[in-house]
């Protein structure tokens, strides 16, 4: 049971550059979600999702995309990179209903991303 | 908005006990997490409170305070593995009640 896969595990990009952060989950969860962390912070949540086609925006959206075309599947895009998108991303997933408050979140390996 | 938060930093020995704290003020309350990560790994979890009172789960229990908007995180029985960061996550009500808000951690580091 592979659980959450990001991939890939690091990345380097030049400034304006885009690329996808890819993540799958096999546990049949419906509810999506990416987080960026860095130092001295809290976990912060970038884009979640609740179901496949269902999209939303966390607390910092600015600079990402996303979409959720399968249960599985839910890919980041930095649009066009910026120095301060450097961070550690981690996508997260879990199978909590809107009525179900206990469902921990299962937490990908993390993708560490540098912007030069 | 939520506001969450823990100690940096704390120092404990082996086989001795270390409460984290974490205080919270939120808009609405659905849950407190405390999730464990060690360095370059992914978060993983701990526990969940939602009542006030005590979790108890093996070496470690948690404790929830609604009224007062605190929780801790009891370790016990130190070990080495113990070093980690430990982070407290809070569900508020906001308009969807699966966003979860984190403290930024607190990394405790056990000494023989």
């Amino acid at each position: 049971n592979a659980g959450v896969t990001q991939t890939p595990k690091f990345q380097v990009l030049k400034t304006g550059q885009s690329m996808t952060l890819q993540c799958a989950q096999d546990m049949n969860h419906e509810y999506m979600s990416w987080y960026r962390q860095d130092p001295g912070m809290g976990l912060r949540l970038i884009h979640y999702s609740v179901g496949a086609g269902i999209t939303d925006q966390g607390e910092v959206p600015n600079g990402y995309n996303v979409s959720r075309s399968t249960t599985e599947d839910f890919p980041l895009r930095l649009l066009s990179a910026a120095p301060s998108q450097t961070s550690v991303y981690f996508c997260a997933s879990s199978s909590d209903p809107p009525d179900s408050y206990n469902s921990p979140l299962h937490f990908g390996n993390g993708t560490r991303l540098t912007v030069t | 908005g939520q506001n969450i938060d823990q100690p940096t930093e704390m120092t404990a020995t082996e086989g001795a006990i270390v409460q984290i704290n974490c205080t919270y003020q939120t808009s609405g309350f659905n849950g407190l997490f405390w999730y464990q990560q060690h360095a370059g790994e992914a978060p993983t979890f701990l526990s969940y409170n939602v009542l006030d009172g005590l979790e108890e789960k093996g070496r470690f229990s948690s404790f929830l305070s609604r009224s007062k908007g605190y929780s801790y995180l009891l370790l016990k029985e130190l070990q080495m593995k113990d070093s980690a960061s430990y982070l407290c996550a809070v569900r508020g009500t906001m308009r969807n009640d699966y966003k979860l808000s984190f403290g930024a951690g607190t990394t405790v580091t056990v000494r023989a």
